[in-house]
């Protein structure tokens, strides 16, 4: 069974940082490009970052570019999604997922607040 | 940035009817559009990819359909587990956008 697990998420002051973390198993995680989603309080879906299966090829929204990365480690079939210099707008329900595809995390919540 | 235009913005049917959701692209994206349902509380659950192609272990009352660049999704023979917001995605080219989402109400 594929499972993605979600963590690292939690309140943080605007301007600070804060690293989530995706463990991944139930299939061949280096086979697979993966992705962040986030979604805001009451909002719809939006697309945050992608990476290549091997993590040569990464891809940003313009809101994130140069604040945020995506990693893997494909030995600890974990994907990460570093978070610098938070801004309110940045408050969502962050979720991992398999290509956009089948398989979603459960998604962890990070509030951006004073 | 390829917009994705989304309607309606919600809808009630009774179970049984048939609805359909469309999706209007900025520009040609081929098939490379998906559909998700999104229940409260829960993850987004994919239920067609490259625009016409079901997805493992949906039901065939749903169905994806392209137009040039309108793409629908259809649920004929509404059931009450239905119920939830719809998003369409393309994935022809970064920046990936979804659409604004349907709310599905069943009656």
């Amino acid at each position: 069974e594929v499972q993605l697990v979600e963590s690292g998420g939690g309140l943080v002051q605007p301007g600070r940082s804060m690293k989530l973390s995706c463990a991944a198993s139930g299939f061949t995680f280096s086979n697979y490009g993966m992705a962040w989603v986030r979604q805001a309080p009451t909002k719809g879906l939006e697309w945050v970052a992608t990476i290549s299966y091997d993590g040569s090829s990464t891809y940003y929204r313009d809101s994130v570019k140069g604040r945020f990365t995506i990693s893997r480690d494909n030995a600890k079939s974990t994907l990460y999604l570093q978070m610098n210099s938070l801004r309110s707008e940045d408050t969502a329900t962050y979720y991992c997922t398999r290509d956009l595809t089948y398989d979603w995390g459960q998604g962890v919540m990070v509030t951006v607040s004073s | 940035d390829i917009q994705m235009t989304q309607s309606p913005a919600s809808l009630s049917a009774s179970p049984e009817e048939i609805v359909t959701i469309t999706c209007q692209a900025s520009q040609d994206i081929g098939n490379w559009l998906a559909w998700y349902q999104q229940k409260p509380g829960k993850s987004p659950q994919l239920l067609i990819y490259s625009a016409t192609s079901l997805a493992d272990g949906i039901p065939s009352r749903f169905s994806g359909s392209r137009s040039g660049t309108q793409y629908s999704l259809k649920i004929s023979r509404l059931q009450v587990e239905d119920t939830g917001i719809y998003y369409c995605l393309q994935r022809y080219s970064n920046p990936l956008t979804f659409g604004s989402g349907t709310k599905l109400e069943i009656k």
